[in-house]
């Protein structure tokens, strides 16, 4: 069974420096990974996604994220916080070795950036 | 190309009532994905549904909750005598078909619905 895990209900960082939000997962075959924000009231939107290829994979609005297979960890980054990156961060994945397309979340990650 | 709608944004229901929770996924897509998400928590698989068929409903509690998604038409979750550990957010989440995306393509979220029961 695949599942996600977002240790850290909230991260605290300020304006102008770096932030991580991090994200590990199990899976029994090899995973397809993404990032989506939630902002307050709204729904999902897609940040980035790892399927294959370079580990460090760029997406929307300055993040990227790393996958590393041998920690199981796909953390969020972003070189240079801004205070509208103030949102609720979800990791998600889904076992491509199923074939299908059901896609787990982790209980998400609140990021609070102070000005 | 419109995203995922789903209406109604916001629905206030009395105990015992039905609600019924509808989305039209994104032009091209035919695979359907409901999630449950309460207040401050993530979200919760529900059910996972092609055309005229649920492929995975492990998340579905087995009383009151239903999903379909016709042939024509567009997906609906169906809450019965809905009582108030029913209030939530419900999200649906759309992706193309194996044909053209594939499962390594990601899923377009609608806005939400907003269920509240009173």
């Amino acid at each position: 069974a695949q599942s996600v895990a977002q240790p850290e209900d909230q991260v605290n960082v300020a304006e102008g420096n770096p932030l991580t939000v991090k994200c590990t997962y199990s899976v029994s075959g090899n995973p397809y990974l993404f990032w989506y924000v939630q902002y307050p009231n709204r729904g999902l939107q897609f940040l980035l996604k790892y399927i294959t290829g370079d580990n460090l994979v760029k997406g929307s609005y300055g993040f990227e994220a790393e996958f590393n297979k041998s920690q199981t960890s796909f953390h969020l980054k972003k070189p240079s916080a801004l205070v509208s990156d103030s949102a609720l961060y979800f990791c998600a994945v889904r076992d491509r070795s199923t074939g299908g397309f059901k896609t787990i979340f982790g209980a998400g990650t609140r990021l609070f950036v102070k000005a | 190309n419109a995203g995922v709608m789903q209406n109604p944004r916001h629905l206030v229901r009395r105990r015992g009532q039905e609600a019924r929770l509808r989305c039209s996924p994104m032009k091209g897509h035919s695979h359907v994905y409901w999630y449950r998400q309460l207040p401050e928590e993530g979200l919760k698989f529900m059910v996972y549904l092609q055309k005229e068929n649920i492929i995975d409903e492990s998340g579905m509690p087995k009383e009151r909750f239903s999903a379909e998604f016709p042939k024509e038409g567009p997906s609906i979750l169906r809450i019965q005598q809905v009582v108030r550990g029913d209030s939530a957010a419900y999200f649906c989440a759309s992706s193309p078909s194996s044909g053209t995306g594939g499962g390594n393509t990601e899923a377009f979220f609608g806005q939400g619905t907003r269920l509240t029961v009173v």
